[in-house]
């Protein structure tokens, strides 16, 4: 079954701290691998994404970390600001293109002054 | 571009009747998905469209859920008779030419069922 495990479900983060949210998967047929952001009251918005012919992709405070042996992948994310508190989804799919996007069940992120 | 949008944002109607949400995608692209968001859940795909046509329904929950997309610029999700237990945030997603991978969410419409 093509399923995406995510975790925490919740992280309390202080501000100038680091966030780390993992994901794992099974279908090695995934190939494309990106992490939404979700604020109260709006749709999902890419972020960052990564295939696995890298291991790291960082974009600002964002940095995904990719391990295709393990299977698992994680988000990171640098000197933690207020306005990062969100759910985080990660997601995979297979093949570029449009193929079908699986989602993690997300992470809901709060960072404190 | 406007973005995805999605219609109506808000909606609480009475178990049994008929709920239609409606969803325009951004100009050009060629698929669009349905998504529903659920604490339980997570993010569920209920149903894909590419060109017009549903390519992937295995996501959706049963036969009271319906989905059309009459044209390249509209799309409609159909629940009858609705059920408390529809209650939930339904995406509408599009994606097409020029986007990559990236799949454009709209806003949602916030379903309650009582």
């Amino acid at each position: 079954q093509q399923q995406v495990k995510q975790s925490p479900q919740s992280l309390i983060v202080q501000k100038g701290g680091i966030s780390i949210i993992n994901c794992a998967y099974e279908n090695t047929a995934f190939d494309y691998f990106p992490w939404y952001q979700q604020f109260p009251g709006k749709g999902p918005a890419l972020l960052i994404a990564i295939r696995p012919d890298v291991s790291e992709k960082k974009e600002g405070r964002f940095t995904i970390s990719f391990n295709k042996s393990a299977k698992q992948f994680s988000l990171h994310i640098m000197d933690s600001q207020p306005g990062d508190s969100a759910t985080y989804f990660c997601a995979a799919s297979r093949s570029f293109g449009n193929e079908k996007l699986t989602f993690g069940t997300g992470t809901r992120l709060t960072i404190i002054p | 571009d406007a973005g995805v949008i999605q219609s109506p944002r808000h909606e609480v109607t009475e178990m049994g009747q008929e709920v239609t949400l409606r969803c325009k995608p951004i100009s050009g692209h060629d698929y669009l998905f349905w998504y529903r968001q659920t604490m339980m859940r997570g993010l569920e795909l209920l149903i894909y469209f590419n060109n017009n046509v549903p390519i992937d329904d295995s996501g959706m929950p049963e036969d009271r859920f319906s989905a059309k997309m009459p044209n390249a610029s509209f799309s409609t999700l159909k629940i009858q008779p609705s059920e408390p237990r529809d209650s939930a945030v339904y995406f509408c997603a599009s994606n097409g030419p020029g986007a990559g991978n990236t799949i454009y969410f709209g806003e949602g419409s916030w379903l309650t069922v009582v």
